[in-house]
């Protein structure tokens, strides 16, 4: 069955300092990866995802993520945070030959130290 | 383009009260989900619509729930009647049809209804 750890449930970084949250997955072939950030008081918004082709994908707000085969994982890093960075990610996985179905991570929460 | 549109934002109600939530879909997405968020267990698909039909509700809790979407543009889920369990924040969230290389295609969230149940 496919699932999805994000292992850390609270994270706590200085503004300006680099970040990476990470996200494992189980499926038996190469999955759909998204990352989807959310802002408190409001919904989910997908920051980047990745289907096939180059291993390190670009999002929006200076996000990147590297999907690792061999690994099962996919990482989400910043070089240098701002105190708006500060939300919970979630990172989800989607199964090829499914038009819908995504499982979510249980998320990850991101504070910014001033 | 409005994005996905819920109403109410917030909701304070009583045990066994009906709680009606509603969400207007992007224009022209084919696809509608209903989430429910705690801290507890997380984020959880509901259901899922395609083309206005009900395709998956096995994440719909109990009988309590229901949900409907008589047209493309409306969704409703109902809960009748309510428990204090059912205190969350609910999200509505669409989609168009097909992603990028058949894959799932990227969700639009609203800003969810907060519902609490005393």
């Amino acid at each position: 069955a496919q699932s999805v750890t994000q292992p850390d449930i609270h994270i706590t970084v200085s503004e300006g300092a680099s970040l990476e949250l990470r996200c494992n997955y189980s499926y038996g072939a190469t999955p759909y990866l998204f990352w989807y950030v959310q802002s408190p008081g409001q919904g989910l918004q997908l920051l980047l995802k990745y289907f096939s082709g180059d291993t390190l994908v670009q999002g929006i707000k200076g996000f990147e993520a590297e999907f690792k085969r061999s690994q099962s994982s996919f990482n989400l890093r910043k070089p240098s945070v701002h105190w708006s960075d500060a939300a919970e990610y979630f990172c989800a996985v989607g199964a090829r030959g499914s038009n819908y179905q995504l499982i979510w991570g249980a998320g990850t929460k991101l504070i910014i130290k001033p | 383009d409005a994005g996905v549109i819920q109403s109410p934002r917030h909701e304070v109600t009583e045990m066994g009260q009906e709680v009606t939530l509603r969400c207007k879909p992007i224009s022209g997405h084919n696809s509608l989900f209903w989430y429910r968020q705690t801290m507890m267990r997380g984020l959880e698909l509901l259901i899922y619509f395609n083309n206005n039909v009900p395709i998956d509700d096995s994440g719909m809790p109990e009988d309590r729930f229901s949900a409907k979407m008589p047209n493309a543009s409306f969704s409703t889920l109902k809960i009748q009647p309510s428990e204090p369990r059912d205190s969350a924040v609910y999200f509505c969230a669409s989609s168009p049809r097909v992603g990028l290389a058949g894959g799932p295609p990227e969700q639009f969230f609203g800003p969810g209804t907060r519902l609490t149940v005393l």
